[in-house]
């Protein structure tokens, strides 16, 4: 079975600190690094996403650092806000598997006012 | 821009009693599709994938079943649903041979009584 391990399960930040988000995989296949946020009630919607060739990349106040030798990756928020506060899942896919992605069991990240 | 709708947003259904969602997809032309489900507080659970008309992969076996009619349109169906089949399904699309990301629908909550 190839896994993707998410930890933690939940996470509590105070505004304004770092939210950090570990991811895991087996596969070395896998060429495709996305994370996704969901709000209660709402479908998964796409972050940021990362490819093994590079090591970090950075959107707004959302990085991804990747480790390809620990086969490796995380999600920071920075400045977290308590509008972050929502259910964060990584994932993984490689090519010729019909797009099928690997998801994590997800974190439910907590940004305390 | 594409847009991906589901209906029912929620369902209440009696145990034994038929279950048809609906999924289309707007704006894409052969997409990938996906039927997950999602227990409360749970990860995410691929129950089916097609990658063109008529072609259905199921991941787990279960008491549902997909058909894609068309090239945008998604369904699952049950002929006799069970206490186990609550939960909340997400459809989501991907395009043919892009960057693997997936994109989902506001889902549909159903709660099997």
């Amino acid at each position: 079975q190839q896994q993707v391990k998410q930890s933690p399960q939940s996470l509590i930040v105070q505004k304004g600190g770092i939210s950090i988000i570990n991811c895991a995989y087996e596969n070395t296949a896998f060429d495709y690094f996305p994370w996704y946020q969901q709000f209660p009630g709402k479908g998964p919607a796409l972050l940021i996403a990362i490819r093994p060739d590079v090591s970090e990349k950075k959107e707004g106040r959302f990085t991804i650092s990747f480790n390809k030798s620990a086969k490796q990756f995380s999600l920071h928020i920075m400045d977290s806000q308590p509008g972050d506060s929502a259910t964060y899942f990584c994932a993984a896919s490689m090519r010729g598997n019909a797009g099928k992605s690997t998801f994590g069991d997800g974190t439910t990240l907590t940004v305390k006012p | 821009s594409q847009t991906i709708h589901q209906w029912p947003a929620t369902l209440v259904q009696p145990v034994g009693s038929p279950l048809s969602l609906e999924c289309t997809v707007e704006g894409t032309s052969n997409p990938n599709l996906y039927w997950y489900r999602q227990a409360a507080g749970r990860g995410l659970q691929l129950l089916f994938y097609s990658v063109g008309i008529g072609q259905i992969s199921s991941e787990v076996p279960q008491n549902l079943s997909a058909s894609r009619p068309q090239d945008r349109q998604f369904i699952l169906s049950s002929k006799k649903l069970l206490l186990s089949d609550s939960g909340f399904y997400l459809c989501a699309w991907q395009r043919q041979g892009g960057l693997y990301e997936q994109y989902f629908g506001p889902g549909t909550r159903l709660t099997v009584t």
